[in-house]
């Protein structure tokens, strides 16, 4: 089983602020097989990125996704109010599919 | 517009059973393998079951395996996880989840608004 650990485990910015989320992997995932998701309180998640750095339908561009082997991240380039949130990564390389333990993006 | 409609979830007592349900729409559900994902109160998610797009295979995390039940009917374009011999650690929100291919492999492009089940005496 692939192991996601993700850091930091809260991440206190301001707004217009850069955020840079972590994921490590236990071992290397083929193929870029990673994914993030976005989750807010009360909300179910929303996929930002597949494939490690491809972002999905209608996800803004201040969201990028980048990395390959056991290392992966993601950056927000500017936060704005409604990022502030609960961020997961996945992998989707083998089974079991597993998570990371989550990043808290907060208001400073 | 893909919705996943969740229903089924309540307070069932340890040893019981529950069957969760799935009504999909706005897409060609026959196309895509299926999956449940579950979350605990305050704590993080965590993948549950899959089925293919035929439901011909079926995976299930080690956790739930001989437990929980994944199936689906895509006359009906629903569906189903049935949750047997449930256990208190069994209590969280259960989403249901789209695969964006037919693979049971990948990630999930849309999901559910979620059902809960508690799982308490």
């Amino acid at each position: 089983e692939i192991v996601l650990t993700q850091s930091p485990g809260t991440l206190s910015l301001s707004p217009g602020e850069r955020a840079t989320l972590s994921c490590r992997a236990s071992q290397s995932v083929s193929s870029n097989y990673l994914a993030w998701y976005q989750q807010k309180p009360g909300q179910a998640p929303r996929l930002l990125i597949s494939g490690a750095s491809s972002r999905a339908t209608g996800i803004p561009d201040r969201f990028s996704g980048s990395g390959s082997g056991t290392d992966f991240t993601l950056t927000i380039s500017g936060l704005e109010p409604e990022d502030f949130a609960v961020y997961y990564c996945q992998h989707y390389d083998s089974s079991p599919l597993t998570f990371g333990g989550g990043t808290k993006v907060e208001i400073k | 517009q893909v919705q996943l409609v969740e229903s089924g979830g309540g307070v069932v007592q340890p040893g019981r059973s529950l069957r969760l349900s799935c009504a999909a729409s706005g897409f060609t559900f026959s196309n895509y393998a299926m999956h449940w994902v579950r979350q605990a109160p305050g704590k993080g998610l965590q993948w549950v079951a899959v089925t293919s797009y035929d439901g011909d295979n079926k995976y299930y995390a080690d956790s739930v395996k001989g437990r929980f039940t994944i199936s689906r009917d895509n006359s009906k374009n629903t569906v189903y996880l049935q949750l047997n011999s449930l256990r208190p650690e069994d209590t969280a929100v259960y989403y249901c989840a789209k695969a964006p291919t037919q693979s049971q492999r990948g990630y999930f492009d849309y999901w559910g608004q979620g059902t809960l089940v508690t799982v308490s005496s």
